[in-house]
Formats: structure tokens, C-alpha cells, sequence
């Protein structure tokens, strides 16, 4: 099992252009959580998708939107690109029902120019 | 709303001595605490959470509701210990939704 993957590992952008982000989870899981790091910050969530539906969402504007797909696999995406948005994008996936430990991947790092 | 706080950005201690990762939380329901741990160029990842009530890799952390804190504490660092620690809190009802403090970079030196 390779675990949570994310792709693709390194982006830059232009401001204002759109970005989208992939995520596969590890085996088994069913729930996918996005997550923003900032440089010198912690991971701030983003949202969540359970059966292709955004379960719950963090305090992001709408530029930031996502989907779900059947095999659980997941996208991020973002419009109208600000500077702000430079971070680490971190995707992480769950099993849905009782204490399950989240997995993390290693991130997309994104840079606006 | 729900709060992590971590209020040491560095920390630095020699091998062999104990350490003390403090983590402070706000949150009114029951919540579920945990330490993720990064070592250089690896991935995020579970240290232990409170539910568990082990010990890994030497550290240990118990939950105090009355001081709504959650320490991580190590009787003798060791230079493999050097990593950047987050405490991260998730609600009773946030489906796992979780959030996490700022970090605390240990170095440990030899």
C-alpha cells in the first residue's frame, strides 16, 4: 500500500490563474480532508469529502471548492489564485466509524507568482 | 470554536535530558487529543492520541481537562527525536475534522 498520494508535488502559478490539486487515498479509507499549511504555521483545514459529498468545511473562501470520486479519490481545486494562497496543500484520509488515526501525504507545494 | 495552542515555537535540549512539549486547548465539549510528529523531508504522522493511553517511541501524554492541556513529555530525548511536533484536537462531533497548533521544532542535541 503506498499510502496517501498527492500529486503533483511541486506547482507554480500565475495570480489569478486556477489550480487543481489530486489526492489518492490509502487503501481502504473512505474519507479524504484537505488541509492548508502556511510556511512557520500549522495545517488548517480546508474541508471534507465522505461519499463524494463535502461533508464539512473550514473557514475558506469559495475559490476553494473540491470533489470526490467514486474510488474515493479526490481533487482541490482553486480559482482565481491570490500570493496568499502559497502554502503546502496536505491531503489526508480516513475510515469513517470509530477511532480511526488520519494518514497524511506528503503534500503539494504550491507558489503563486 | 476550537483552539490549539502550542506556546513554544523552538525548543532545545541535550541527549539524555528530559523534554516537555506543552500544548494548551479550548474546546467545550469532550474532545479527542492528539501529537503528529514530521521528521526532516518525511510526511506527517500520527505520534499517539489520548484515547490510546500508550507510550511510543518513549513519549507519553496524558489529557488534563481541568488545565485543558495535553503535554507531550520524554524522560530522555534522543537525537533521532529532532522533528517539528503538532497537537491537534478533534471534536466529538467533527468526523475527524481536526485542528492543530502551530508546532514546536525539538532539537535535540548531542
Amino acid at each position: 500500500d503506498a499510502g496517501v498520494t498527492q500529486s503533483p508535488t511541486h506547482l507554480i502559478k500565475t495570480r489569478g490563474q486556477q489550480v487543481t490539486l489530486r489526492c489518492s487515498p490509502k487503501s481502504g479509507h473512505d474519507t479524504v480532508s484537505w488541509y492548508q499549511q502556511a510556511l512557520g504555521q500549522g495545517p488548517q483545514f480546508i474541508f471534507q469529502y465522505y461519499e463524494e459529498e463535502e461533508r464539512q468545511r473550514g473557514n475558506f473562501p469559495d475559490r476553494f471548492s473540491g470533489h470526490q470520486f467514486p474510488n474515493y479519490s479526490s481533487e482541490l481545486n482553486v480559482n482565481a489564485l491570490l500570493l496568499g494562497d502559497s502554502a503546502l496543500y496536505l491531503c489526508a484520509s480516513s475510515q469513517t466509524g470509530g477511532n480511526t488515526e488520519a494518514f497524511f501525504g506528503q503534500g503539494t507545494r504550491l507558489t503563486v507568482v | 470554536a476550537q483552539r490549539v495552542t502550542q506556546p513554544e515555537k523552538l525548543l532545545s535540549v541535550f541527549k539524555g535530558a528530559p523534554v516537555e512539549l506543552k500544548c494548551n486547548y479550548s474546546y467545550s465539549g469532550s474532545p479527542e487529543l492528539f501529537w503528529y510528529v514530521q521528521y526532516s523531508r518525511q510526511r506527517l504522522q500520527l505520534l499517539l492520541r489520548h484515547i490510546s493511553r500508550e507510550s511510543i517511541k518513549g513519549f507519553t501524554a496524558d489529557l488534563n481537562k481541568g488545565e485543558t492541556s495535553f503535554h507531550l513529555k520524554k524522560p530522555f530525548a534522543q537525537e533521532e527525536d529532532s522533528a517539528m511536533y503538532y497537537c491537534a484536537l478533534a471534536g466529538g462531533t467533527s468526523y475527524g475534522k481536526l485542528t492543530f497548533g502551530q508546532g514546536t521544532i525539538l532539537t535535540v542535541h548531542p
